[in-house]
């Protein structure tokens, strides 16, 4: 299966965008980019996905790279409720379909 | 809609006692799920349902067993519990259709394991 790499950590100011990257070499042309993030003692929740163009909905965008390896979530206005961490996962055809491998995330730290 | 629900909230176990954590979802999803988060870490895939009778393992299923007789519900058991089963679990279920059409997941609250 198609991995992701994530930075561990990121901090933001309240009120700023927050560009979140997620860097997937191996994806297939496949495979879906899917978003979620864990509010502190919560499930995850969705926030968005996209397979080659860029998104948006109510809660984030979506940037995808033309080669589609990396894609960036952007936040264009974090607030303290936005303090999650944040998956980037891939999802698509073959053994993984329908399934999602959560790895250990971005923890997103958003100063008042 | 409730969604997915989850009970236990909380648990106490001892070594090699046995429970049912259930699950609850009226969404009418063909897709269900069992996951682990252990502190700090992100979430592991048990065991999935893509149906009524139909279940499979997924990256950590020793311990653990499920079943699947209707769409709505999906219990996973512990038969004998072990310190190492101590973690918080999350259910959830989807939608996916033939095709390839991408539903989301949706989580229960999640249940909290602490085996003694």
């Amino acid at each position: 299966d198609a991995k992701t790499t994530q930075p561990n950590s990121m901090e933001s100011n309240e009120e700023e965008p927050v560009h979140l990257p997620c860097n997937h070499s191996t994806i297939s042309g496949t495979d879906y980019i899917h978003w979620y993030r864990q509010l502190p003692s919560q499930g995850p929740e969705y926030v968005i996905h996209g397979l080659t163009s860029n998104v948006n909905n109510r809660m984030a965008s979506l940037a995808i790279a033309e080669d589609r390896k990396s894609s960036t979530l952007i936040l264009h206005r974090a607030t303290l409720r936005d303090a999650a961490v944040y998956y980037c996962i891939l999802s698509g055809s073959g053994t993984s379909y329908g399934k999602l491998t959560f790895g250990q995330g971005t923890i997103l730290t958003v100063h008042p | 809609n409730a969604g997915v629900t989850q009970t236990p909230k909380f648990r106490i176990l001892k070594i090699g006692q046995s429970m049912t954590l259930q699950c609850a979802q009226d969404m009418n999803h063909n897709y269900m799920y069992w996951y682990r988060q252990d502190p700090g870490m992100g979430l592991k895939l048990i065991y999935y349902s893509v149906g009524a009778g139909i279940t499979d393992k997924g990256e950590v299923p020793n311990g653990y067993n499920v079943s699947r007789s209707t769409t709505e519900y999906f219990p996973l058991r512990l038969e004998l519990a072990a310190p190492s089963q101590t973690s918080v679990y999350f259910c959830a279920s989807s939608y996916w259709a033939s095709g390839g059409v991408v539903e989301t997941q949706y989580f229960g609250p999640g249940t909290r394991l602490l085996v003694l």
